[in-house]
């Protein structure tokens, strides 16, 4: 078990292109969560798998953000048009459903800087 | 909804100090209660965590917190602090049970230890 691996690690983009990060949880989690973090801020929600329906996504930061767990296993999470606004830590943690007590682990994150 | 109250941004203590982080949490039913660590550039480790039963856990590291359920409070603390201990230092609220269990974090308070 290698952890939540999140590519990839930093991401420069120019504003306008669309980037796409990807997430591989900790094999056997069902539960799969997108995060943005800012600098000198926590980790803010995005949305939720559990498998592949994804159960939350009411806050996604706008229609610009789209997230996939097309067959349970790996995630995606696109940004479209991106702004500098974007600029930000994007973080995949991922829990295991079928125990009641347990956290959700997190990779190491995908920096994202838009120019 | 759940939030997570971190009033200290920044902390400054002497290694060998003593060492209390503030966390206060709101949540209408009994919480699920993390503290994570971030290093520069990294993701998210869990230090310790209170799902139920005594209200003092142990952590990793050499941290405890104690969970009071009166003041809403998820005090972290350690004994005598080590340079390594310097880090950005993250409380978490999850609403738990078999239900979506997001975890809600507050916005960290930064750990400087000098020497």
């Amino acid at each position: 078990d290698t952890g939540v691996s999140q590519d990839p690690r930093h991401k420069i983009t120019k504003r306008g292109q669309n980037v796409t990060f990807r997430c591989d949880p900790i094999s056997e989690h069902n539960r799969l969560y997108w995060y943005r973090q800012t600098l000198g801020q926590g980790p803010e929600f995005l949305t939720y798998f559990q498998n592949e329906a994804q159960l939350e996504k009411s806050r996604l930061l706008s229609d610009r953000f789209s997230a996939e767990r097309p067959k349970g296993s790996f995630s995606t999470l696109e940004i479209q048009r991106t702004e500098q606004g974007d600029s930000a830590m994007y973080l995949c943690a991922s829990s295991p459903r079928d125990r009641a007590n347990t956290e959700a682990f997190f990779g190491q994150g995908t920096r994202l800087t838009v120019v | 909804a759940q939030s997570v109250t971190q009033p200290d941004i920044h902390i400054t203590v002497s290694e060998g100090a003593s060492l209390e982080l503030r966390c206060n949490y709101s949540y209408g039913a009994t919480p699920y209660l993390f503290w994570y660590v971030q290093s520069p550039g990294q993701g998210l480790q869990l230090l310790l965590k209170y799902f139920s039963g005594d209200t003092l856990v142990q952590g990793i590291k050499g941290f405890e917190a104690e969970f009071k359920r009166s003041q809403s409070s998820f005090n972290l603390r350690k004994p005598s602090v080590h340079w390594s201990d310097a880090a950005e230092y993250f409380c978490a609220v999850g609403a738990g049970g078999g239900g979506s269990y997001i975890p809600t974090f507050g916005r960290g308070t930064s750990l400087i230890v000098h020497p």
